[in-house]
């Protein structure tokens, strides 16, 4: 079964800073992996998806981009934090039929 | 658009009470997971139907999928604290995998 690293696992930021938060799927090969933020430990907001390397679709404008440069890397980017972009990130990974597996997620404060 | 109404958003009950939380839509899904999560944690998959009406059960909890695939409930008998956490229904079958999630019921079981 497959496992899913998320780091870090909390960051605080000053509103403007550039943002990486990395995730990283192991016991599977060429997974859909997907980014969401969920605030105030309520619903999933999908942010972006990718079906494989270099494969990105963005479900939501924004201020955050995502890149994945491996098979099993997903990195979600911003230039410059603003302070809506505070929130619960989480890293999800489908390998087969319909369900999705969550990693532990990335607490984000900007301030 | 594909909604999932999820209800209650909040439930406060006694150690030893049954509760049902209930996932609608006027849409059809070809499966539907449920979801419980710990606060500064990710989601973990409780249980994935993918029959009209079919009953899963997961020691206390009781999943039920609707005849048409529209609606899910969660059924948990005896509530006991440990069961306190976010419950999450998604459903699947739009293309890249991706799920429409509910907004989630807090349950909150007091000793």
């Amino acid at each position: 079964s497959q496992t899913i690293h998320q780091w870090p696992a909390t960051l605080v930021q000053p509103v403007g800073s550039p943002l990486s938060l990395e995730c990283t799927v192991e016991g599977t090969s060429n997974p859909n992996l997907y980014w969401y933020r969920q605030a105030a430990g309520r619903g999933l907001q999908l942010l972006f998806y990718s079906v494989g390397i270099g494969q990105i679709s963005s479900e939501v404008p924004q201020n955050l981009s995502a890149s994945r440069p491996q098979d099993r890397q997903f990195i979600l980017s911003s230039k410059k934090l603003l302070l809506s972009d505070s929130g619960f990130y989480l890293c999800a990974c489908l390998t087969s039929g319909e369900t999705q597996y969550f990693g532990p997620g990335t607490r984000l404060l900007v301030l | 658009t594909q909604l999932l109404e999820q209800s209650p958003q909040f439930l406060s009950i006694q150690e030893g009470e049954n509760l049902t939380v209930y996932c609608n839509s006027s849409s059809v899904f070809s499966s539907l997971q449920w979801y419980r999560q710990e606060p500064g944690e990710g989601p973990v998959l409780l249980v994935t139907v993918v029959t009209g009406g079919e009953v899963k059960k997961l020691k206390r909890l009781t999943f039920q999928f609707g005849d048409a695939r529209k609606d899910s409930s969660l059924h948990i008998t005896a509530a006991q604290p440990g069961d306190t956490g976010l419950y999450l229904c998604a459903g699947g079958g739009t293309s890249y995998g991706k799920l429409t999630f509910g907004q989630g019921t807090i349950l909150t079981v007091h000793p």
